[in-house]
């Protein structure tokens, strides 16, 4: 498949174990945040969202946690399996404003059966 | 339901030549919205349509340009070619504009510029 990014840093974890991803959003201001997953080959796919009035929200096996002090995310998956090996990236944004969506680097992660 | 399509999937083309890349939303999205992918610079917004209107758009120079038609399908075009040009471009589809609606991305479009 195709790589979507090189020098990524790498998250490598066994099948089972909880993985945590960490994204450092660059504006004060930003007042929605998305992680995506994207798998090689394939366009990013939205996983989970959260607005700046909240510091946690839950999905199906996914946690997103957000501490807008440090201006920091991070994306908790629990039992990670094969499946969720993929790139994941944050991306901050402006509910009211103009949309021009910023994204974090993003993170490979490998699960290892 | 079918999800966003991307023509063409791979594309080479030559320094100083323009190129056209096409988006087909889902069907009953309305907004459409490029972003170019590189190892570099990671993914960056190029711009936003909807109802045929570019309501927002990225820090990229006017070499790139966007429409879209009637039907919500979206073309992206890139004039005079720079090798920095070569990325993966992503289009994605939405109910409505702004961040509000979750996007949809097609599978993209790779372009090298040789």
């Amino acid at each position: 498949g195709e790589s979507v990014g090189l020098h990524l840093p790498t998250l490598s974890v066994q099948e089972g174990d909880n993985s945590i991803i960490n994204c450092a959003y660059s504006n004060s201001a930003s007042d929605y945040f998305i992680w995506y997953k994207q798998e090689s080959g394939k366009g990013p796919q939205f996983i989970i969202d959260i607005r700046s009035n909240m510091d946690k929200r839950q999905g199906q096996r996914v946690t997103v946690l957000l501490n807008k002090t440090v201006k920091h995310l991070s994306l908790q998956i629990a039992a990670t399996q094969p499946g969720d090996s993929a790139v994941y990236f944050c991306a901050e944004n402006f509910l009211g404003g103009s949309y021009i969506p910023t994204f974090g680097r993003g993170t490979s992660l490998i699960v290892h059966p | 339901k079918a999800g966003v399509t991307q023509t063409p999937r791979y594309l080479i083309k030559t320094r100083g030549q323009q190129v056209t890349l096409s988006c087909s939303p889902i069907s009953g999205h309305r907004s459409v919205s490029w972003y170019q992918q590189t190892p570099g610079q990671g993914l960056q917004f190029l711009f936003e349509y909807f109802s045929e209107t570019q309501r927002n758009k990225g820090n990229f120079p006017g070499r790139f340009s966007g429409r879209q038609f009637s039907n919500s399908r979206s073309e992206m075009n890139v004039s005079t070619l720079e090798l920095g040009d070569s990325a993966l471009y992503l289009c994605a589809s939405s109910l409505g504009p702004g961040a509000s609606y979750e996007q949809y991305f097609g599978p993209g479009t790779r372009l090298t510029v040789t």
